[in-house]
Parts: structure tokens; C-alpha cells; sequence
């Protein structure tokens, strides 16, 4: 257990729709990243937050947002969803340069 | 620009043999390596690093600044290392934030 937890762990829903997907950080961990794990695009670096600011983007779709609250925990806000957003979406929180605690993830299936 | 290639997507050995997984790195600075391991669709877990010179779970990782490599070893293959391995550099930007590179993974399978 890495000590980053994420829910739900699984959401189905349907194209159009528009989901928030949660993640709550290790113990004394500043720093959220998010992740979307797909079969073709492999694993792909969202966007990262530290202490409620954000920090770096990746391959963040202006359909998805994220924000870091008071208490370290995250939010990703994926609208307008499309087929081709079923996915895994991990999170990950980090002590320090590139050790990374990964959460379960959460099973995302547009239908 | 910063980039990993993990050349092999899929690795099959059978169980006792020796396994490399490669891994080449793309940084002008000085890098920091990590090997994660993801089994079965979990989490990703943090497997090595290479500054602290470990072996976990029998895996070496050396880093090679002349070839700019970092390849993961195992001088014997055991059905439990089945799993996806994911090289990731990691380095600072412009900006000062730390950023996280992952190579597109390579699947190992190791067959009884």
C-alpha cells in the first residue's frame, strides 16, 4: 500500500457526461501528479500540483482540469467526455525528485 | 529534449534466465533514473533509483553516462518479475518544478 488512495475505482458513464475523480496524497506529501494509462498511448503525464498550486503540465486536454484543496487532496474534472477517454487515471504523490507513490487508479469506460 | 525509449515493447524469457529490460535516456543535465514496475494492471511502484545503488527483488540497474543508458538486470528470471517496467527520468525544468519522464514500458513475461 503506497499510502495515496483514489476513488472511485471504477466509473462508467456516458459520452458527454463529465466526471471528478479524487486523490488523496500520502502523509506530508506536497506534491499530486495525475496520470492517464491507456492501451495504445501508454502511460501519460496530466498535470502536477504542489501545496494547491500548479506546477507543470502535460497532456492535458482543455476538456480536463484539476485542482489541489487546502487539505493536499486533488480533483481531476474530466467533461465532455469521449470514447477515446477510457482510461486509467492514476495519481501520485512525491517527497522529493522522482519518487513517486502511485495511487490504485481509477477505472474510467465511456460508453 | 528530455526523452526515455524503452526499445522493447514486450520481453519473454523463460523462468532462470537472465533478463535485461534496456532502457536510453535523452538529457543534457545530469539525470535522475528510476525504474517502476506495474503488475497485472495495479499501481505503478517505485522499483529502483539509481542513486542509491540497490538491488531490489534481485534487480541491478547501472547508469551509464557514456551510452546514456540505464538497463534494468536480473541474472535469474523468476515467474513473479512478470509485469510492466517503466524507465522514467527525472529532472527540473526551466521553471524550477520537478518533472517525471516515463518511457512507454517494456512487458516482460517470463514463462515457466
Amino acid at each position: 500500500d503506497s499510502g495515496v488512495t483514489q476513488t472511485p475505482k471504477h466509473l462508467i458513464t456516458a459520452t458527454g457526461q463529465r466526471v471528478t475523480l479524487r486523490c488523496s496524497p500520502r502523509s506530508g506529501d506536497l506534491s499530486v501528479y495525475w496520470y492517464q494509462q491507456s492501451l495504445d498511448q501508454g502511460l501519460q503525464f496530466l498535470i502536477q500540483y504542489y501545496n494547491g498550486e500548479e506546477r507543470a503540465k502535460g497532456n492535458i486536454l482543455e476538456r480536463f482540469s484539476a485542482q489541489q484543496f487546502p487539505d493536499l487532496h486533488s480533483e481531476l474534472n474530466l467533461s465532455s467526455l469521449e470514447l477515446g477517454d477510457s482510461a486509467l487515471y492514476f495519481c501520485a504523490s512525491s517527497p522529493f525528485m522522482g519518487e513517486q507513490y502511485f495511487g490504485p487508479g481509477t477505472r474510467l469506460t465511456v460508453t | 529534449a528530455q526523452r526515455v525509449t524503452q526499445p522493447e515493447k514486450l520481453l519473454s524469457v523463460f523462468k532462470g534466465a537472465p533478463v535485461e529490460l534496456k532502457c536510453n535516456y535523452s538529457y543534457s543535465g545530469s539525470p535522475e533514473l528510476f525504474w517502476y514496475v506495474q503488475y497485472s494492471r495495479q499501481r505503478l511502484q517505485l522499483l529502483l533509483r539509481h542513486i542509491s545503488r540497490e538491488s531490489i527483488k534481485g534487480f541491478t540497474a547501472d547508469l551509464n553516462k557514456g551510452e546514456t543508458s540505464f538497463h534494468l538486470k536480473k541474472p535469474f528470471a523468476q515467474e513473479e518479475d512478470s509485469a510492466m517496467y517503466y524507465c522514467a527520468l527525472s529532472f527540473l525544468t526551466q521553471g524550477g518544478s520537478e518533472k517525471l519522464v516515463f518511457g512507454k514500458g517494456t512487458k516482460l513475461t517470463v514463462n515457466p
